[in-house]
């Protein structure tokens, strides 16, 4: 299985803040990668798919890049609603799932 | 709307098997596959398997291989994952989600909103 890695695990941060995940694949996965945002008991919402492409409604405050390796998903600035667990996912191969990165308040 | 409706919670003892139900709505059920997620209490998210609407192949984690199967009933654009011999580490929410990939498992854009099951003697 392809491992996904993201860091860092928690990010305390306020409303305006520039934010920065990252996700690292334990081997290459082209461009084969999504991100996700979960509130608590509520059900994952698709947010970035391809790496890079923002899926229908999701705001442009929310960007994604990277390839290969290493990709990362950009708050441009951090709103109320974003406070909330978010998840990388590689579909290279069989999917699976970063271990989560929590963003709180500061 | 597009729309998964999934069935209600269980409670199993261990040894036993659940089915779950997830029906679709607002979408040609066939042009789309669907995966299967789980979520154990205070967990991350775990892919368990995908099949496709079209023709009902699947591709299963191989944890789960020989535990698991998943199946689609057209005429009622409903998807099912049924897990057998259950353990308590099975306790979990269980989501359905619409897979854009037809070929092994992609990413999910549409979610149910969760089937909790709970094992326990």
């Amino acid at each position: 299985d392809i491992q996904m890695t993201q860091s860092p695990s928690t990010l305390s941060a306020s409303v305006g803040d520039r934010v920065t995940i990252t996700c690292r694949a334990s081997q290459s996965i082209s461009s084969w990668l999504a991100w996700y945002q979960q509130k608590p008991g509520k059900a994952p919402n698709l947010l970035i798919y391809k790496a890079s492409s923002l899926e229908s409604g999701v705001p442009s405050r929310f960007s994604g890049s990277g390839s290969g390796t290493e990709f990362t998903l950009t708050i441009s600035s951090l709103q109320p609603d974003d406070f909330a667990t978010y998840y990388c996912q590689q579909y290279n191969s069989y999917p699976t799932f970063g271990q989560g990165t929590k963003v709180e308040i500061k | 709307q597009v729309q998964l409706v999934q069935s209600g919670a269980e409670v199993k003892k261990p040894g036993a098997s659940v089915k779950v139900s997830c029906k679709a709505s607002g979408y040609t059920f066939t042009n789309y596959g669907l995966s299967w997620v789980r979520q154990a209490p205070g967990q991350g998210l775990e892919w368990m398997g995908w099949t496709s609407a079209y023709n009902g192949n699947t591709n299963y984690a191989q944890k789960l291989q020989g535990r698991v199967t998943m199946t689609t009933d057209t005429s009622t654009s409903t998807a099912y994952l049924e897990l057998r011999s259950l353990r308590s580490d099975d306790t979990a929410v269980y989501y359905c989600a619409r897979d854009e990939n037809q070929v092994l498992g992609g990413h999910m854009d549409v979610w149910g909103r969760g089937t909790t099951v709970t094992v326990s003697s």
